[in-house]
């Protein structure tokens, strides 16, 4: 168990549906990051938090919302998605500022039909 | 642009021999690394890190090496087995005002009887 809660670990959704993704982490950290991974693509980074401030957004299409109700939950609203939207969607966590290396998730495999 | 890539995305070795993993960045402002390994199904997990004001860091069978003169990194692995066998991330940290990790694409180790 790496600290950090990925839910749902799949999920498939259509275009029309909206769907939340749950990120958790039990490490006191206080940041959090959100990203896609495709295949042969470098990770992409979607959003980051710090202190439960969004920081960055990096124009990620608005279908992506991001939320942040503490340090520890991270979510990923989904609505009106796209088949490209389809990817690995990985959380992590690290500690601003004192400590760089990032803790990931297992991921939520999401599959848009 | 400036990015962070991997000279080779597979790696085929086989058994007991050591692995050597290279990577290349162009940012003369980065100041910290990390490599990370991605098993299938599972997130990235750290293996090990490395500061700029250092040129090498030994780990239990890894070993990074740093290279600024030419922005290069690489990660070796000692008598390579089965398990080894995963897609290896780089990371770089591009300055002391950004936490945020920039990452590569990925190399996959195969691991071979």
């Amino acid at each position: 168990e790496t600290g950090v809660t990925q839910t749902p670990r799949h999920l498939v959704m259509g275009m029309t549906n909206k769907k939340s993704l749950k990120c958790e982490q039990h490490l006191g950290h206080n940041a959090m990051y959100w990203y896609k991974q495709s295949a042969k693509k470098p990770l992409e980074l979607m959003f980051v938090y710090s202190l439960e401030e969004r920081v960055e957004n990096n124009s990620v299409p608005s279908r992506f919302s991001p939320e942040c109700p503490n340090s520890s939950h991270l979510f990923l609203h989904l609505h009106t998605l796209q088949p490209e939207d389809s990817a690995l969607y990985l959380c992590a966590s690290s500690q601003a500022a004192v400590n760089y290396g990032y803790t990931f998730g297992s991921g939520t495999r999401l599959t848009v039909v | 642009g400036e990015s962070v890539g991997l000279h080779l995305p597979t790696l085929s070795v086989q058994e007991g021999d050591n692995s050597i993993i290279n990577c290349a960045y162009s940012n003369s402002a980065s100041d910290y690394f990390i490599w990370y390994k991605q098993e299938s199904g599972k997130g990235p997990q750290f293996i090990i890190d490395i500061r700029s004001n250092m040129d090498k860091r030994q780990g239990q069978r890894v070993t990074v090496l740093l290279n600024k003169t030419v922005k290069h990194l690489s990660l070796q692995i000692a008598a390579t087995q089965p398990g080894d066998s995963a897609v290896y991330f780089c990371a770089e940290k591009r300055g002391y005002n950004t936490d945020k990790l920039i990452f590569g694409t990925g190399t996959r180790l195969q691991v071979f009887p």
